[in-house]
């Protein structure tokens, strides 16, 4: 089954205590890209990858940290977290290419900094 | 830049009822056009696209028409039923360099028996 899998789905942590959000998807996309979801203000780009080795700053990239080491997965990383990054994190890939390409979303992990 | 603007909810509708939920975008160029739905507790998944002007997407009985004129592209279902309650997300891909889509804030929909 297509799928793209978030790792963990939920986490409670304090500040300052650095974690790693994996993602990981089988359907051999070269794009992958995290959002985070807030009330309110919708989905919003933090990072992107467009293949192996190449990641970018999305709109929110403070915080924040990736790599693309290989082509399945994309951890996103929060070496030093605040409390302003509690929020919903999503993981999405697809193929690249064309605009209209559909853009596929794991589940979700809803994180919680004290 | 790109923006999306759609209808603030909450929206609350009897079973069988007639749904509307409106989006207009902002962007560069020809963007396609897509709706997300996020049930409670999960992830978004896609509900329709469409890729040019006039094009319409249509889906598990839902539509939207892609009219550039009106930089508009409005989620409609004939008869709503329970499980269609979930919050709805007009997006768009302009096309840059980097994918991104871009999302209005969301759209709660209700559906009562």
């Amino acid at each position: 089954e297509a799928q793209v899998t978030q790792n963990p789905r939920y986490l409670i942590t304090v500040t300052g205590k650095k974690l790693t959000v994996t993602c990981s998807q089988n359907m051999n996309h070269e794009y992958m890209s995290w959002y985070r979801q807030d009330p309110g203000l919708g989905l919003r780009q933090i990072y992107y990858s467009m293949n192996v080795e190449v990641t970018d700053k999305g709109d929110v990239p403070e915080g924040y940290k990736v790599s693309r080491k290989e082509k399945r997965n994309f951890p996103l990383i929060l070496e030093s977290p605040s409390p302003n990054q509690t929020s919903l994190y999503f993981c999405a890939s697809s193929l690249s290419g064309v605009a209209k390409n559909i853009q596929y979303f794991g589940a979700g992990t809803r994180l919680s900094v004290l | 830049g790109d923006s999306v603007t759609q209808m603030e909810g909450p929206v609350t509708l009897s079973e069988e009822a007639f749904l509307t939920i409106n989006c207009t975008y902002t962007a560069t160029g020809y963007p396609s056009l897509f709706w997300y739905v996020q049930y409670p507790g999960e992830g978004l998944q896609l509900l329709l696209k469409a890729t040019k002007a006039d094009d319409k997407g249509s889906n598990k009985g839902f539509e939207a028409t892609y009219r550039k004129e009106t930089t508009s592209f409005h989620l409609e279902k004939g008869s709503v039923q329970v499980s269609d309650s979930a919050v709805y997300f007009c997006a768009l891909n302009s096309g840059g360099s980097n994918y991104k889509l871009t999302f209005g804030k969301g759209t709660l929909l209700t559906v009562n028996p």
